[in-house]
C-alpha cells in the first residue's frame, strides 16, 4: 500500500522562483491538507481540501495555492520563492465526512525545501 | 484560539526507565486528542485518538491517556526503537492544532 506519495523529496530554489509540490493518495480519502513545519514550531496548517473542488485556507496561507481536481492529487504551488518558505512540507489526508476530527491522518514522508 | 503544549521538549532515558510525556491543551470544542510518533526524515504516524476524560488506550510498551487539560503518554520500559519525537494535536473541524514535540533518546 503506498499511501500517501509526496515528491519531491528534496528541492533548492532561488529566491523569486516558482515550484509545485506534489502529493497524491490511494486510500480515496476524501480529505487533504498541506502543513510545513519548521524546528520548534510544530506543524502549521497551510491549505486543506474536503473533496475535490474544494478548498480552503488554514493557518498559514500566504505565498501558497493549492487545486484539487481530483479525489487522488493535491499539489502545492508556491509562487515567487522567499527564504521564509524554507521547511519541510507534509501532505497528508484522512477518511470521513462532516466536520469532525475522528479519523486519524494518514502524512507522507515530507518534501524538504530550501530557498536561497 | 486552540493551543496545545508539549513537555519536555527533550528526554533522555536508559533502557527499562518508565517516564511519561504531558500534552496540555485548551481548545473550543474538543474533538480528539491525537498522538503521533515521528521517525526522522519520515512523515508523523498516528498512534492514539482519546474523547474523553478518563479514556485510555495501550499499544505496547505505550499507554495514552486524558483529563480535561491534559493527556499523557506513559512509555513503560522503553527500548532503544522507541526513540522518536511525540506529536500530540487537538481540535475542532478541520483545523487540528499540534504541539511542538517531545524528543525521546532511548539508550542501552
Amino acid at each position: 500500500n503506498a499511501g500517501v506519495t509526496q515528491t519531491p523529496k528534496f528541492r533548492i530554489l532561488k529566491i523569486g522562483q516558482s515550484m509545485t509540490l506534489q502529493c497524491a493518495q490511494d486510500m480515496n480519502h476524501n480529505y487533504m491538507y498541506w502543513y510545513r513545519q519548521d524546528p520548534g514550531m510544530g506543524l502549521k496548517l497551510i491549505y486543506y481540501s474536503v473533496g475535490a473542488g474544494i478548498t480552503d485556507k488554514g493557518e498559514v496561507p500566504n505565498g501558497y495555492n493549492v487545486s484539487r481536481s481530483t479525489t487522488e492529487d493535491f499539489p502545492l504551488r508556491l509562487e515567487l520563492a522567499a527564504p521564509s518558505q524554507t521547511s519541510v512540507y507534509f501532505c497528508a489526508s484522512r477518511s470521513g465526512t462532516g466536520g469532525s476530527y475522528n479519523s486519524p491522518l494518514h502524512f507522507g514522508n515530507g518534501t524538504r525545501l530550501t530557498v536561497t | 484560539e486552540d493551543q496545545v503544549t508539549q513537555s519536555p521538549e527533550a528526554l533522555r532515558l536508559q533502557e527499562g526507565e518508565s517516564s511519561s510525556l504531558n500534552c496540555s491543551y485548551t481548545v473550543s470544542g474538543l474533538r480528539g486528542l491525537f498522538w503521533y510518533r515521528q521517525d526522522p526524515g519520515k512523515g508523523p504516524e498516528f498512534l492514539f485518538t482519546l474523547y474523553s476524560a478518563g479514556e485510555e488506550k495501550e499499544k505496547e510498551r505505550l499507554k495514552a491517556t486524558l483529563t480535561k487539560k491534559e493527556s499523557f503518554l506513559h512509555i513503560t520500559a522503553p527500548k532503544p526503537e522507541d526513540s522518536a519525537t511525540y506529536l500530540c494535536g487537538t481540535g475542532g473541524g478541520n483545523k487540528l492544532t499540534f504541539g511542538t514535540g517531545t524528543q525521546l533518546k532511548v539508550e542501552l
